[in-house]
């Protein structure tokens, strides 16, 4: 059974800083994914990573996978009071049609 | 692309009675649909996999007969939840799996409250 843990729970930080959530995994997951929910809103889809060494980026948002160590990296750059929000990581398997079982989220607060 | 929605977004409803949500993919066909549940402040956790013309795959200690699903088309998934409670007040939300992208995608979520 796939379990995901993800860390630190809650992160306050200032604009400008730079910081990285972690989510380990604890069995073989062929994919890793991460969203972003805002309060009182859905997910939206932000990274899939499909492989070893997979690195992606979106703006400020960079996500890495290594599956060796199966942690995945969400690295954020020059924080912004914008990327507020909840942050999971999520593990699936079988290909992407397959549930997927989710972290507990980090709820990510940057101030100005 | 890649829109799920969900209807009603909220819903208020009496012990004992039941409620149908529907998760639509508006812009693509999901042959597989998921349904998950978000309670306040914690994590989605998965309840059953729906797939078209088929019955729904329900996750470990979710009641089959309590959460019905029909996945009656391509674009198309329901859940009722019979003889509401007030546990299962939570916030309902679906997600539709793209073969393109090989990623699901969410819809807006419907919140549940049962008094």
């Amino acid at each position: 059974e796939l379990k995901v843990e993800q860390n630190p729970l809650f992160l306050s930080m200032q604009e400008g800083k730079n910081y990285t959530i972690y989510c380990n995994y604890s069995t073989t997951s062929d994919r890793l994914y991460w969203y972003r929910q805002d309060p009182g809103k859905s997910l939206e889809s932000l990274f899939v990573l499909l492989s070893n060494g997979a690195v992606k980026q979106e703006g400020r948002l960079m996500a890495s996978l290594d599956t060796k160590a199966r942690l995945s990296t969400l690295h954020i750059t020059a924080a912004v009071h914008d990327l507020s929000a909840t942050y999971f990581c999520a593990g699936g398997s079988g290909g992407g049609a397959d549930g997927l079982t989710f972290g507990k989220g980090t709820h990510l607060i940057i101030q100005p | 692309g890649a829109v799920v929605s969900q209807h009603p977004s909220r819903v208020i409803c009496k012990s004992g009675t039941s409620v149908k949500i529907e998760c639509r993919s508006l812009d693509f066909q999901a042959t597989t649909m998921f349904w998950y549940r978000q309670f306040p402040k914690q994590s989605l956790m998965l309840m059953a996999t729906s797939n078209e013309g088929s019955k729904a795959t329900y996750e470990q200690g979710v009641e089959k007969d309590k959460f019905l699903i029909n996945h009656a088309s391509l674009t198309l998934s329901t859940l009722t939840v019979t003889s509401a409670h007030p546990e299962d007040s939570s916030f309902y939300i679906c997600s539709g799996h793209l073969h393109s992208t090989d990623t699901q995608y969410f819809g807006p979520g419907t919140r549940l409250t049962v008094l």
